[in-house]
Formats: structure tokens, sequence, C-alpha cells
């Protein structure tokens, strides 16, 4: 099946500080999701991207879906950015199943 | 508009014990995921819905795990019986296009 890798694993910043997570994959595909697990286990989506490049407020992220892999921008940091970021794909040749990356955790301290 | 609703939140249970967690999802939301997902971990797809019909149950241990979506729009996945290695969030979500929508999860604890 695919592969999703995320790096880094982990990631200690100050508040007000950037930065850029990382999604490498193993195959093509046609669904893209980035996520934010916070603290009390909710997942949030952030960005459905298969490709191209959207933003949210502090938050964009960018698919360069030929070169398999993904970025996921956060700048001016919170400490309410705290948490897990997960990035889940679907293989153009999968069944409709996300398969998730072992996710980035995020500490912001104030 | 309502997310993806589960409950209970959490359970606690001894193994060989019986356990079912009950999902509903967003209003007009055709497909519906179980996953699950252990400590450090991202979550894993036991099983997919489209409709009433199970399309994709390839991940789920058939011995003691049981899903059934009825009239095509709630959701139950049962554990019987539980097992020490079944502790872990059980999370159900939902899609009406491409995007899945996450419930806050079931945390299953078995002692």
């Amino acid at each position: 099946g695919i592969q999703v890798e995320q790096s880094p694993p982990d990631l200690i910043l100050q508040e007000g500080a950037n930065s850029t997570l990382r999604c490498n994959f193993s195959d093509s595909v046609n669904n893209l999701q980035w996520f934010h697990q916070n603290p009390w286990g909710q997942l949030i989506n952030l960005f459905y991207i298969p490709s191209g490049t959207k933003q949210n407020g502090r938050l964009s992220a960018t698919t360069v879906a030929t070169e398999r892999y993904s970025l996921l921008y956060i700048s001016s940091s919170q400490t309410t950015d705290s948490g897990v970021y997960f990035c889940a794909v679907e293989s153009n040749f999968g069944n409709e199943k996300l398969t998730f990356g072992t996710g980035t955790r995020l500490t912001i301290i104030p | 508009e309502a997310g993806v609703v589960q409950s209970p939140r959490y359970k606690i249970i001894e193994k060989k014990q019986p356990v079912a967690f009950w999902c509903n999802p967003i209003s007009g939301h055709n497909t519906l995921y179980w996953y699950r997902q252990n400590l450090g971990q991202g979550p894993e797809l036991l099983i997919r819905y489209e409709n009433e019909e199970a399309v994709d149950d390839s991940q789920l241990p058939k011995d003691r795990f049981s899903a059934e979506r009825l009239k095509g729009v709630d959701s139950t996945l049962k554990i019987q019986p539980a097992e020490l290695g079944d502790s872990a969030v059980y999370l159900c979500a939902s899609s009406g296009t491409f995007e899945q929508f996450f419930g806050p999860g079931t945390r299953l604890t078995v002692l």
C-alpha cells in the first residue's frame, strides 16, 4: 500500500515562531488532507489539498503532486496550535481509504 | 450544522466483556468510516460503508468485531469478546464527496 512519511516527528517552538511540516507519499494520490489532533483527541480538518496551494488565516498548505509531497505552513504560532498534525492520503489506485502518516507533534511554548 | 457524533466518549471494561460504540454521521453524508487509533499512531481504517453496504471491511478482525449501519445513517461497532490489545481510540468519520470529517472518538480501556 501507499507509504506516508511526515517530518519532523517532533517540533518545539516559541510562541510567535513560524514552522513548516512536511508530508512525503510514495504513490500518486487523488485525496490529501491535513488534520490537527488537539490535546483532547479531536481530529480537526485543516485542508483538503490533493494539489495546489490553499491558505486559511495563519495556516497555508501546498501539495506538489508530481513530486509526491505536501507542506503545511504555520505562521505566528500560538499555544493553541499545539497538538499532533497528520497528513492523510488516498492513493489513485486505492479503495477510497485514507492512509495516515505518523504525525508531527508540535509544542508551542509561551 | 452538527458534526459527527459518537458515544460513549470513554469506556472501561474487563477483558472478555462485550462493548459497543455508536456513531451518527453528518446529515447527508452517505459514506461512513470506522477507524482505530493506537497510542502514538495515526488512525487506521477498520470498515467503510456506502449507505447500508460495507464496501471495505478487509481490516476488520471479523472473529470478534462486527459493525452495522441500518437504514444508511447511524452505525454501531461491536467487539465481543474484548481483549487487552483492543485498548485504543475508536473514531467514526463521514464524507459527502472527498473530504472526511471525524467525530471525537471513544477511548476504550480493556483491563
